[in-house]
């Protein structure tokens, strides 16, 4: 079956860090990837995706690229801001499939 | 740009009681979806449904849970006889299709909580 695994949070971040969330994943065939952000009291916003290997997704000074041979879709962003305080959840959905399937999530602080 | 919202935000519920939540998909989409997060664990999928059938179902989907778009606009998740172990927080979701490029859409969720 699909599953998949984040680092383990919390972690905490001074504002211009650099921030990387690592994520691996098992799936049977090609799956797409997605991370997903949840910001304090609201719901999962999907922040970027990659369908195919080497893909690199990019948004709002994020990034991830698709890497088929390690399984894996780490997420980076190069200078953080208070702003970016959320949990970021990694997700895969096969192409055969209808769901989602989530990582556990990973709470991120960033201090002024 | 469009959103998905739920109603309520909060939900309590006496354990044994029926509870329904309410979701709105994005008005070009055509298929919805509820997960849920129990408090500390991962978000889990719960059902999919397009052209008024389960497309597909997670074994947490039991006898207890049903789900219907009884207009137009509204996707509804009842759960029959709540039990303490179903408060969570309840998200649904919409999409225009299941490609790769079309992704899920969430709601704000709605927190379930059985007293």
């Amino acid at each position: 079956g699909n599953s998949v695994t984040q680092m383990e949070g919390p972690v905490t971040l001074s504002e211009e860090a650099f921030l990387t969330i690592n994520c691996t994943y098992t799936a049977t065939g090609y799956p797409s990837l997605f991370w997903y952000v949840q910001y304090p009291g609201e719901g999962l916003q999907l922040l970027l995706k990659a369908t195919k290997a080497d893909d690199k997704g990019s948004n709002k000074g994020f990034e991830a690229t698709y890497r088929k041979e390690t399984t894996s879709f780490h997420l980076e962003k190069g200078s953080v801001q208070v702003s970016d305080s959320a949990v970021y959840f990694c997700a895969l959905k096969n192409s055969n499939d209808y769901k989602l399937s989530f990582g556990a999530g990973t709470t991120v602080t960033v201090r002024a | 740009e469009p959103e998905v919202t739920q109603t309520p935000s909060h939900q309590v519920t006496q354990m044994g009681q029926e509870v329904i939540l309410r979701c709105v998909p994005i008005s070009n989409h055509l298929y919805f979806y509820w997960y849920r997060q129990i408090l500390g664990q991962k978000v889990e999928f719960l059902v999919s449904f397009y052209n008024n059938e389960i497309s597909e179902k997670s074994e947490i989907f039991d006898d207890q849970f049903s789900v219907e778009r009884p207009d137009g606009s509204n996707f509804t998740l009842k759960i029959r006889s709540t039990k303490l172990e179903d408060s969570a927080m309840y998200f649904c979701a919409s999409s225009e299709g299941t490609g790769s490029n079309q992704p899920q859409h969430f709601g704000d969720g709605t927190r379930l909580s059985i007293l």
